[in-house]
């Protein structure tokens, strides 16, 4: 099957730093992509749907200017998590939708700790 | 907008029983039913999913049930083994794009 690489798997960083993870389709172009959040113990809930060569679309409730979402390649998209706080804490996971639009492919996911 | 229930929250059996697991949903409009496994500390991965215009799908242990008329689609699971203990999500959506989970449902398969 398709491989969806998400990088980094952990990070930890202070309250007020920006955080920047990546998602990449490793054998196969997707225009689309799509952020989750998911809560310990709890389901996936997404945030954003990312295109290549144009605006994320946020789903209600999420805030654009904290989750910068950037989709530049057919192969890389990456969100940033801007002056992060401690309730950011959170596993975020990312998604590709294959070439066909059929079947989206999850990446490992990454889970953040902001002290 | 699309609300997907899944019952039972957490499921434990015994090694070679069958596991059985339920997801609801409310928008006549879904028309794509996934079901995802998820290990701890690990992103979904898909193992069976089923298109309204099919009522039954099966791949080896695992098969998938739609009612479309119900709103309601099952995942079963055979001969269950130690290494099917995971978290199991349904999701639904309309086309494939935007999917939303049901609440997982926790397998434990014991020896």
């Amino acid at each position: 099957g398709a491989v969806v690489s998400q990088h980094p798997s952990w990070v930890i960083c202070k309250s007020g730093t920006s955080v920047k993870i990546e998602c990449r389709s490793l054998d196969f172009q997707a225009t689309t992509m799509f952020w989750y959040r998911q809560f310990p113990k709890q389901s996936l809930m997404l945030m954003a749907t990312s295109n290549e060569g144009s605006k994320a679309t946020y789903e209600q409730g999420v805030e654009k200017d904290k989750f910068l979402i950037n989709h530049a390649s057919l192969t890389l998209s990456t969100l940033t998590v801007t002056s992060a706080h401690p309730e950011d804490s959170s596993f975020y996971i990312c998604s590709a939708l294959d070439r066909a639009g059929n079947i989206q492919y999850f990446g490992a996911g990454t889970r953040l700790s902001v002290l | 907008g699309e609300n997907v229930e899944q019952h039972p929250s957490t499921l434990s059996v015994q090694e070679g029983d069958s596991a059985v697991i339920k997801c609801t949903y409310s928008d006549s409009a879904s028309n794509y039913f996934p079901w995802y496994k998820q290990e701890l500390g690990k992103g979904p991965q898909l193992i069976i999913d089923i298109r309204s215009n099919v009522g039954e799908k099966k791949d080896q242990r695992i098969a998938v049930t739609l009612n479309k008329t119900a709103k309601h689609f099952s995942l079963h699971i055979t001969e269950t083994q130690p290494e099917d203990s995971a978290v199991y999500f349904c999701a639904a959506s309309e086309g494939f794009q935007k999917l939303v989970f049901g609440t997982g449902t926790r397998l434990l398969v014991s020896p």
